[in-house]
C-alpha cells in the first residue's frame, strides 16, 4: 500500500496560472519535505515542515510557498509558474530527524512524484 | 567542487553482470549514506541505508562506505532488467539534520 501519495501523477497548468500540488501520508510522520527534480538532475530541497513548524530553504523562490493543515496532508503551491518550474515534484516524509537511531525506517520515504509540464 | 559527485551514466550492461555505482562526496560532516532507486517517471525509493564504514550486504545488493576517502559505493551482483533504473547516492550529516544532499544520479540499463 502506497505509504506517500501525491495527486496528481501528471499536471498541466499554463504559465502564470497557479497551480497546488497534493500530498498526503499514512506514516504519521512528522516531517514532510518538497522536493524539486530536474531532468537529470538530483532532487532539491524547497522546504519542509516539521509538524506545523515550516522551513525555507534559502534559495526557494518566493513563487512557491506550502500549506500544512493537519499531519497527513502538505501542498505545494506555485503562484505564478514559469516555464522554468517544469519539473518532477516530489514530496517525502519521516520520523523525527534528530535520533540517532540507525535504521533505514528515520529516512526519507517519497511518493511517486507529480510530474508538472507549463505551456 | 560539488558537495556530492556522481558519474551520470549511462551504464549498460548484460544481465548478469556485477554493477558497480559510485559517489564522491567533499563534506566530511556526512555521516549517514542512502542509495535510492529511481524508476523512470517514479519517486526514489530507498535501496540501501549505512553509517559506519564498511560493507552492507543485503540480497544481491552491498553497499560499501569509506569515509577516510569520501567514497561509496552500491554493488549490484546478477543484475537484472528490473535492475534498470536511475541510481541516486544521498547523505546527510548527523542529528539534527534535515537536508538531503543526492548525487544527480547514474541510470543503469540491464540488458537482457
Amino acid at each position: 500500500d502506497a505509504m506517500v501519495i501525491q495527486n496528481p501523477r501528471y499536471q498541466v497548468t499554463q504559465f502564470g496560472k497557479p497551480v497546488t500540488l497534493s500530498c498526503s501520508q499514512t506514516l504519521n510522520h512528522n516531517v514532510m519535505y518538497w522536493y524539486q527534480q530536474k531532468s537529470s538532475q538530483a532532487p532539491k530541497l524547497l522546504f519542509h515542515y516539521y509538524d506545523k513548524d515550516f522551513n525555507n530553504e534559502a534559495d526557494t523562490p518566493d513563487n512557491f510557498q506550502s500549506r500544512r493543515p493537519n499531519t497527513s496532508f502538505c501542498f505545494l503551491d506555485i503562484r505564478s509558474p514559469g516555464l522554468g518550474d517544469a519539473a518532477m515534484y516530489l514530496c517525502a516524509t519521516s520520523r523525527e530527524p534528530w535520533t540517532v537511531i540507525l535504521g533505514g525506517d528515520t529516512e526519507a520515504f517519497f511518493g511517486q512524484g507529480t510530474r508538472l509540464t507549463v505551456v | 567542487q560539488k558537495e556530492v559527485e556522481q558519474d551520470p551514466g549511462p551504464l549498460s550492461v548484460p544481465e548478469g553482470a556485477i554493477v558497480s555505482l559510485n559517489c564522491t562526496y567533499s563534506n566530511s560532516a556526512f555521516q549517514y549514506f542512502m542509495w535510492y532507486r529511481q524508476y523512470s517517471r517514479k519517486g526514489p525509493e530507498l535501496l540501501m541505508y549505512t553509517y559506519s564504514s564498511g560493507n552492507k550486504e543485503d540480497g544481491r545488493f552491498t553497499a560499501q562506505v569509506d569515509k577516510s576517502s569520501k567514497y561509496i559505493s552500491l554493488f549490484i551482483r546478477d543484475s537484472q532488467p528490473s535492475d534498470s533504473a536511475t541510481y541516486l547516492c544521498a547523505m546527510r550529516s548527523g542529528a539534527g539534520s534535515y537536508q538531503l544532499t543526492f548525487g544527480k544520479g547514474t541510470k543503469l540499463s540491464v540488458i537482457p
